[in-house]
């Protein structure tokens, strides 16, 4: 079974510019979640879609964003790019919703931005 | 909001050395894993504990979750440079919005 896609790997953007990722889950899981690592914060959750809709959202501006497709893949997009924004992008899958669910990740994208 | 608190930070230890690293928090969890991330890699799970007073074995690395179900411990035997990382504890509430600890480094040297 294929393990969680993430692309790009690497990604280098200019301030003010905006980008895309992308994720491609696990077959079968329907619940993407997206996080931001740093340094300095660690991993913060970002936001959860499950069967296109999303569940949960954490503490990060409007200029974030994300949706899922039917097939569950998920993209999340970023606009007008900080220099704050540079950091490792992870996409994780699960199979379902619900407590005690464990998660699976990519292997990231790392984005730069100057 | 629940936090969980990692220490050390840091571990730095020689080949063969044991080592204890610890997952706390105020909070009760119904459920934790832990994940070992390599530098520019995504974190990998390890282990899900989710019964109070739960032991798991993976090999060298014996994983305990808190009697009340508040924090959690990884030993790891004789370490070795391949387990060089950051360990990661993470507690659940919803699947997909896991509380993540700010991890451990940890470097074996041989």
């Amino acid at each position: 079974k294929a393990g969680v896609t993430q692309t790009p790997r690497y990604l280098i953007k200019t301030r003010g510019q905006q980008v895309t990722l992308s994720c491609s889950p696990i077959s079968g899981h329907r619940s993407v979640s997206w996080y931001q690592q740093t340094p300095g914060q660690g991993l913060q959750f970002l936001f959860e879609y499950f069967s296109e809709t999303q569940r949960n959202k954490g503490n990060f501006p409007g200029r974030f964003s994300g949706r899922q497709f039917s097939n569950s893949r998920s993209e999340m997009n970023v606009s007008t790019l900080e220099l704050g924004d540079s950091a490792l992008y992870l996409c994780a899958s699960s199979s379902r919703q619900g407590r005690g669910t464990e998660a699976f990740f990519g292997q990231g994208t790392r984005l730069t931005v100057v | 909001t629940q936090l969980l608190e990692q220490s050390p930070q840091f571990l730095s230890i020689q080949e063969g050395e044991n080592l204890t690293v610890y997952c706390n928090s105020s909070s009760v969890f119904s459920s934790l894993q832990w994940y070992r991330q390599e530098p520019g890699e995504g974190p990998v799970l390890l282990v899900t504990v989710v019964t109070g007073g739960e032991v798991k074995k993976l090999k060298r690395l014996t994983f305990q979750f808190g009697d009340a179900r508040k924090d959690s411990s990884l030993h790891i035997t004789a370490a070795q440079p391949g387990d060089t990382g950051l360990y990661l504890c993470a507690g659940g509430g919803n699947a997909g919005k896991s509380t993540f600890g700010d991890g451990t480094t940890l470097t074996v040297k041989p």
